[in-house]
């Protein structure tokens, strides 16, 4: 078990530039969660999968964000046109909700828009 | 609307003290609540999990109590040491989440 992998670490990018980021989760996970998180602040719920359906998306998510679990196992966020209030960390984070209600984070994205 | 409040200022201990640390919340009612810690520039990790019919949680030296009256859970770090120095999140459910408190734990 090597944990949840999310790939970039970091991205910086330009003001109306399209990012994406990609998460492994704990290869038996069902569940997966994409939050943002700017600093100070906790955890802000962006959207969750479980299994390659994705059941729950935050009113806070404008149309430029979009999210993908294609087979049911890695997942990818993509933020279009990016605007600087985008800047922040973007986690991920796996469960198997069936077992118990625990999340699993990765280390995180940590996108900076000039 | 849902709110979760936690002390927004950074608490300061004397290693070897207890530290303890308080969520609040409104207009909901939770199934469980968690306790996370999160150092800087990492993710979250999962300390405890306390469920509505339980009053107290247990973990070596971490202790967590839940109120559902008061809309309130504490945690209490016994014994406190410089290495628990982080910010502690409380998370109602899976996904609301306060804003963290500081803690530092002073040597």
């Amino acid at each position: 078990d090597t944990g949840v992998s999310q790939d970039p670490r970091h991205k910086i990018t330009k003001r109306g530039q399209n990012v994406t980021f990609r998460c492994d989760p704990i290869s038996e996970h069902n569940r997966l969660y994409w939050y943002r998180q700017t600093l100070g602040q906790g955890p802000e719920f962006l959207t969750y999968f479980q299994n390659e359906a994705q059941l729950e998306k935050s009113r806070l998510l404008s149309d430029r964000f979009s999210a993908e679990r294609p087979k049911g196992s890695f997942s990818t966020l993509e933020i279009q046109r990016t605007e600087q209030g985008d800047s922040a960390m973007y986690l991920c984070a796996s469960s198997f909700v069936a077992v118990e209600e625990t999340q699993y984070f990765g280390p995180g994205t940590r996108l900076l828009v000039l | 609307s849902q709110k979760i409040e936690q002390n927004s200022e950074a608490l300061n201990i004397q290693e070897g003290k207890t530290a303890t640390l308080t969520c609040n919340y409104t207009n909901y009612s939770p199934a469980y609540l968690q306790w996370y810690r999160q150092d800087p520039g990492r993710g979250p990790v999962f300390l405890l999990l306390i469920r509505e019919n339980e009053k107290e949680k247990r973990k070596e030296r971490l202790k967590v109590t839940f109120d559902t009256t008061l809309k309130q859970s504490l945690f209490h770090i016994t014994a406190s040491q410089p290495a628990d120095s982080a910010t502690y999140l409380c998370a109602l459910g899976q996904l609301i989440w306060g804003a963290g408190t500081k803690l530092i734990i002073k040597p």
